[in-house]
Order: C-alpha cells, then structure tokens, then sequence
C-alpha cells in the first residue's frame, strides 16, 4: 500500500480565483491520477500524470482549465483555474503501485466549495 | 453507454444482517478486473476487494465476498454481518487491461446500516 496526502484538505474560494491542490505520495510511483467527484456523484478522472511528460486529460477536461504539474515521482499538483461554483466537488488523486490487485490507493481528497 | 451500472441508489440493511450490493458492467475486454471501494462521510476511498475476469472463483475478503457471474457480466458485493461502519457509499470500479487501464466507476450505492 502507501500513504498520500492531500493539501489542503479542505477549502472556500472565490468565483474567478486559482487554487492549486497538492499530492504527495511516501513512494515513488509511476502514475498518478486525478479525479473530480461532483456532490452525490461518482468519480470522474480528470488526467493521468506521468513523470517526465505532458498530463494525458479525459474528455471534457483540458490543460488550461486543469494544470498539472508532476516534477517527480512522489508529488503532483492539480490546479483548478478560473474557479466557479460549477467547480465545488471533492478532488482525489489516487496512484497506481502495480500491487496484487493492481488497485488504485486515493487519497483522502481536497473539498473545494466555490462561492 | 454506461460501463458499470449500479442500480441501487440506496439500501438499508439492519445491523447484523447480510447485504448485497449489485453492480453490473459492459466490456468486450476479454481481460478486467472489477473492484469494490468504500467511500465513508469523510471522503476517502478505501479499496475492499478484486475480481480478476479470469478468476474461476469469487473473491473473499473478510466480511466481503464479490458474487461473480461472468456471463451475466455482474459483480455484486456481499457483506457479511453489517455493522454501523459500513454506513458509506460502495462504488464498483472496472479497469480494461487492454484498454487504456484507467478506472471506471459506477454511480454508487449509499448503504444505510440500521441499530
């Protein structure tokens, strides 16, 4: 398994700012993703961020709306531009350790309310 | 078309007692697994259990088993004996090992687990 964190845990912004979300993992790992999870709703990846390249988005998602940055293999950021009150979901990162099940281990997630 | 279907929004189960949770998928992927995450009020996502699309018998975890019918492509979750913590959401997840591997989740369950 591992351990990730998020930060912030938690967060109220304002219509029209910038937030950025940390993930920091306690082993290296080759892919990470991020996901969005609209209120009473499933998960929705947003990308998938491998070190060394360019973030690979998901239909609907694009790099101007949804910057990532994964400059090694323990961290990646998700900032979440030009915020409205469409945004206000619980943003997860999770990784990929190529373990038994090939599970994916999440983070606790980022709650993001926009005002 | 929806990859995983979970076809109840809601269950109730009195504590002590045993719970299916169904969930139905759709590939051509001769190869997948199928997962089951629990998502309690604090938001994280906690992994439970796998089922390999070439695993000839159902999975067991503890108080979780998944009963895998392959040709009716299901995969429902079976608690055993509720206990109040199993309150949560259950989604059920697909991975494609042939097809881009990236997780795809059902819309969840809300399970309720009564004194």
């Amino acid at each position: 398994s591992a351990v990730i964190s998020q930060k912030p845990s938690r967060d109220i912004c304002q219509r029209g700012t910038s937030l950025t979300i940390q993930c920091q993992v306690d082993s290296q790992v080759t892919m990470m993703f991020w996901y969005r999870q609209q209120p009473g709703q499933s998960l929705t990846l947003i990308a998938t961020a491998n070190q060394g390249s360019e973030a690979t988005y998901e239909s609907g998602f694009v790099i101007d709306k949804f910057p990532i940055s994964r400059p090694n293999l323990t961290f990646s950021t998700l900032t979440v531009s030009n915020m409205s009150p469409e945004d206000s979901s619980i943003y997860l990162c999770s990784v990929d350790l190529s373990g038994v099940y090939n599970e994916q281990f999440f983070g606790p997630g980022t709650r993001l309310t926009v005002l | 078309a929806q990859k995983i279907t979970q076809t109840q929004p809601g269950m109730f189960v009195q504590e002590k007692e045993a719970v299916t949770l169904d969930c139905t998928y759709d590939t051509s992927d001769p190869s997948y697994g199928l997962f089951w995450y629990k998502q309690p009020s604090s938001g994280e996502m906690i992994f439970l259990i796998y089922q390999g699309s070439y695993d000839q018998q159902n999975a067991t975890e503890g108080r979780y088993s998944l009963n895998f019918q392959k040709a009716r492509k299901s995969a429902n979750l079976v608690i055993s004996a509720s206990q109040l913590g199993d309150s949560a959401m259950y989604f059920c997840a697909m991975r494609e090992d042939n097809y881009g591997q990236n997780f795809v989740f059902g819309p969840g369950t809300r399970l309720s687990v009564l004194p």
